[in-house]
């Protein structure tokens, strides 16, 4: 059984570019979350995704957008990035329903965004 | 508006010690609690979780103790040891979101 994989692992892009992180669901997983995680703080939520359709959103302007694959991989995608987008990444995928477990996520190791 | 506090920020335990971090929520909708686990340069894993219908729940070392009235709960590791050293985020979650808000985390050093 894989984990969930991101990719890449490192990025440094200039201020107002845009980027794309991927990220790769565990098998048997068929949700996925993005999570913003500040230095020193705790991950917030960005988005949700079932089904290839967004299913919840956290406090994050439209330039953040996502995507969804038939196969359940997930891209986070930001616009015109600021310094403060400056963070890790997370990716997480969890299975819809199931007992208590199964309301974990899995959590990839994130993409470290710099943003200079 | 933080719906999830977390302290201390920082802790360091001798080993053998018993390491407590503590939470407290505000919305009264969560009914689902987990504990996750984040060492350097990887993503947060599952510890442990509760669901307020019971006051505690144990897995090896690892207790969590629940107060539904108070809206806090806590996590004790016993015989703390140093390969426990790592960051610890509480969380909290809605049934039918499984969207978890974390708290801000607590930094736990294990010293030999």
């Amino acid at each position: 059984e894989t984990g969930v994989t991101q990719s890449p692992t490192h990025l440094i892009k200039t201020r107002g570019q845009q980027v794309t992180l991927r990220c790769s669901s565990q098998s048997g997983h068929n949700t996925v979350s993005w999570y913003q995680q500040a230095l020193g703080q705790g991950p917030q939520f960005i988005f949700q995704y079932y089904r290839e359709e967004e299913n919840g959103r956290g406090n994050f302007p439209p330039r953040f957008s996502g995507l969804q694959f038939p196969n359940y991989s997930s891209e986070l995608n930001v616009n015109a990035l600021e310094l403060d987008d400056s963070a890790l990444y997370l990716c997480a995928s969890s299975p819809r329903g199931g007992g208590e477990r199964n309301y974990g996520y899995t959590f990839g190791s994130g993409t470290r965004l710099t943003v200079v | 508006q933080q719906q999830v506090k977390q302290s201390p920020q920082s802790l360091i335990v001798q080993k053998g010690g018993i390491s407590i971090i503590n939470c407290a929520y505000e919305n009264t909708a969560f009914d689902y609690f987990p504990w996750y686990q984040q060492f350097p340069g990887k993503g947060p894993a599952l510890l442990i979780a509760i669901r307020p219908d019971v006051s505690e729940k144990k897995e090896g070392r690892f207790t969590i103790s629940f107060n539904k009235s108070a809206k806090q709960f806590s996590l004790h590791i016993m015989d703390s040891q140093p390969g426990d050293s790592a960051t610890y985020f509480c969380a909290a979650s809605m049934g039918g979101s499984y969207i978890p808000t974390f708290g801000r985390g607590t930094s736990l050093i294990v010293h030999p």
